[in-house]
């Protein structure tokens, strides 16, 4: 299995729901990601963990909170969330953070807030 | 310091041409350059990579040349094909945990849009 896969694939909420995106790889990777991405704009690194720790937090809104369940499944909750934050959300996993060979991308979850 | 300059924006190429993109960035500490194909509606796909200790690696019409004294590098597509069609990204990152902030992260260009004509 060389995927990550990411669920759901679309997601409408409102600004007082509270929502999961959920991502899952099966190839052994250490380190997972996720990333946010505009309309024809690079992805911008939200959160690294690096065997299920946090080790980078670019910064987020609290209004996103990562978890690191165990080693294949990386959780994003959203709560109250603005429509500037409509977007899509990839996954992504490495084999680890000093050997990003194989930096697998998920299709992402297409999420709008209304 | 952290930035990845990519150009051009937007590219128009007919089938069978030659697309180059090309990438500069600023951080000497910067050792792993990838880059990636993204088809609407899909995440990022690794293309091809570079380490520095090389000039240049092929993959099929995929070449990268790399100018490590220039500090740039660039993506060339020989023969490109209407399904090369697709929105490209150089990255580039630090292998090595002594390198700073820029370790773990993948620091991205801004993209260019291919467009091959049948």
């Amino acid at each position: 299995d060389t995927e990550v896969t990411q669920t759901p694939k679309h997601l409408v909420m409102g600004m007082t729901n509270k929502k999961s995106l959920k991502c899952e790889q099966h190839m052994g990777h250490r380190a997972m990601y996720w990333y946010k991405q505009k309309a024809k704009k690079p992805p911008e690194l939200m959160f690294v963990y690096s065997y299920e720790k946090l080790s980078i937090n670019e910064s987020v809104p609290s209004r996103f909170s990562p978890e690191c369940p165990n080693s294949s499944l990386l959780n994003l909750h959203l709560h109250a969330l603005q429509p500037e934050d409509s977007a899509l959300y990839l996954c992504a996993s490495s084999q680890d953070l000093r050997a990003p060979y194989g930096y697998t991308f998920g299709s992402g979850t297409r999420l709008t807030v209304v | 310091q952290q930035q990845v300059k990519q150009s051009p924006q937007s590219l128009i190429v007919q089938k069978g041409g030659i697309s180059i993109i090309n990438c500069a960035y600023e951080n000497t500490a910067f050792d792993y350059f990838p880059w990636y194909q993204q088809f609407p509606g899909k995440g990022p796909a690794l293309l091809i990579a570079i380490r520095p200790d090389v000039s240049e690696k092929k993959e099929g019409r995929f070449t990268i040349s790399f100018n490590k004294s220039a500090k740039q590098f660039s993506l060339h597509i020989m023969d490109s094909q209407p399904g090369d069609s697709a929105t490209y990204f150089c990255a580039a990152t630090n292998l090595n945990f002594a390198g700073g902030t820029s370790y773990g992260k993948l620091t991205f260009g801004q993209g260019t849009i291919l467009t091959v004509h049948p």
